[in-house]
């Protein structure tokens, strides 16, 4: 089976820091690969996606991942944190399984922005 | 409003008694699946729906139904709960469930098996 990977459970930066969510996947063929973001008390809200083309994606809210295919990594960055981007941040993608299509999902990894 | 309606949004129920989650989305998609959250586990899919009366296993299926009569509802069947059953479940919805199409997720329902 396909796996995602995010290493880090927990993450602290300081407001106005930049940040770095690191994902790797392992899936043979070019994989579809998504960033979500849970805030608290929400559901999951997509950041952004990659399935094909700029290995540089840009997302909502200012963030952008890039796709590495030798490192088979996805990671998400994002130059100035805000207050308001403490949440979780959950890695996918989406796998073709027996024609029809799942999504993985990491173990997520939670930001907390110091003021 | 495009969305994933989920209730209740919180239960608190006892071993043994059966309950159903509902979820609904009012943007016609064809792809439905529920979730369940579990600390240091993040999601992981109990079952899917590729459209009406197509549903699949996901990787957590046991202890859990599903059924798709309509296209907008995709209701969760736990037909004797058991307390590792609790959990913050997710209903999501995507167009076709391509594998590039964005899931849009339901509020959650926070279960609580006693």
């Amino acid at each position: 089976a396909q796996s995602v990977t995010q290493p880090d459970i927990h993450i602290t930066v300081s407001e106005g820091a930049s940040l770095e969510l690191r994902c790797n996947y392992s899936y043979g063929a070019t994989p579809y690969l998504f960033w979500y973001v849970q805030s608290p008390g929400q559901g999951l809200q997509l950041l952004l996606k990659y399935f094909s083309g700029d290995t540089l994606v840009q997302g909502i809210k200012g963030f952008e991942a890039e796709f590495k295919r030798s490192q088979s990594s996805f990671n998400l960055r994002k130059p100035s944190v805000h207050w308001s981007d403490a949440a979780e941040y959950f890695c996918a993608v989406g796998e073709l399984l027996s024609g029809t299509y799942k999504y993985i999902f990491g173990t997520g990894t939670r930001l907390k922005v110091l003021a | 409003e495009a969305q994933v309606t989920q209730n209740p949004r919180y239960l608190i129920t006892v071993t043994g008694k059966k309950l159903t989650v509902t979820c609904s989305q009012n943007m016609n998609h064809e792809y439905m699946s529920w979730y369940r959250q579990d600390p240091g586990l993040g999601l992981r899919q109990i079952y899917y729906s590729m459209n009406v009366e197509v549903t699949d296993k996901g990787d957590v299926p046991e202890g859990y139904k599903v059924s798709r009569k309509e296209k907008r509802n995709f209701p969760l069947i736990l037909e004797s709960p058991s307390p590792n059953q609790t959990s913050l479940y997710f209903c999501a919805s995507s167009l076709i469930g391509s594998g590039t199409d964005e899931q849009f997720f339901g509020p959650g329902t926070r279960l609580t098996v006693l």
